[in-house]
């Protein structure tokens, strides 16, 4: 089983507030993942790290932030919540595996709705 | 490099078999699936490391063509529970997880 985690699990919230969705595994995994996806719809990578102190953008284009402080630790921030940025979110990680990629838990999500 | 998957949709009867193929257009390190049901999260099914690599996962298989940068997956005798959408996942250019943008597959009774 994925020891893998996020809250809140539902966020309802108003334009222009500040929000932090939280994600934390207990593997000690050094790669962590947040995807975008709307419902029915593909997983869009926005953000990505490698380990502490390291987080790059995905593909796609994301107004939010993510911080990597601690290794269990992959908080994702929108600093002034839109319309546009209701969706959900997913959170995940796996092991580092050379050229390829070891296999990757997921959260159970984060379903956002901004109002 | 988003990998291409197809077909987009699968309907099929309890019993039949699909395929559902996963291609790029950049070499390929490795290739991975995953299930998704409606309302949850991806659940990994297999990783193809090598070339010529299969993997079988109950009625579920895989293959892994390294030359021809593509994967294929394999549903035998489908089941009920093989509804949801197929996702195959590969490494992107910075060595983080990109998935293709699914197929949807639906097992009627």
């Amino acid at each position: 089983e994925a020891d893998i985690y996020q809250t809140p699990r539902y966020l309802v919230i108003g334009t222009g507030k500040k929000i932090t969705l939280e994600c934390s595994q207990t593997m000690g995994h050094d790669k962590m993942y947040w995807y975008q996806q709307d419902p029915g719809m593909e997983l869009h990578l926005i953000h990505y790290s490698y380990g502490v102190n390291s987080t790059e953008k995905g593909d796609l284009s994301s107004e939010s932030t993510v911080s990597r402080i601690r290794t269990e630790h992959f908080p994702l921030t929108l600093e002034s919540a839109r319309p546009s940025h209701t969706s959900q979110y997913l959170c995940a990680s796996s092991e580092r595996a050379g050229l390829g990629l070891a296999e990757a838990f997921f959260g159970q999500g984060t379903r956002l709705t901004v109002v | 490099q988003q990998p291409v998957q197809s077909p987009q949709a699968v309907i099929l009867r309890e019993g039949e078999d699909a395929v559902i193929n996963c291609s790029s257009s950049k070499a390929l390190y490795s290739v991975h699936w995953y299930r998704q049901k409606h309302g949850e999260a991806p659940v990994f099914l297999m990783i193809l490391l090598k070339g010529g690599e299969q993997k079988g996962h109950e009625k579920i298989s895989a293959s892994f063509n390294e030359k021809k940068q593509q994967s294929s997956l394999y549903l035998t005798a489908s089941q009920l529970s093989y509804s949801g959408t197929y996702f195959c996942g590969t490494a992107g250019s910075q060595g983080n997880l990109i998935f293709g943008k699914g197929t949807k597959l639906s097992v009627k009774p």
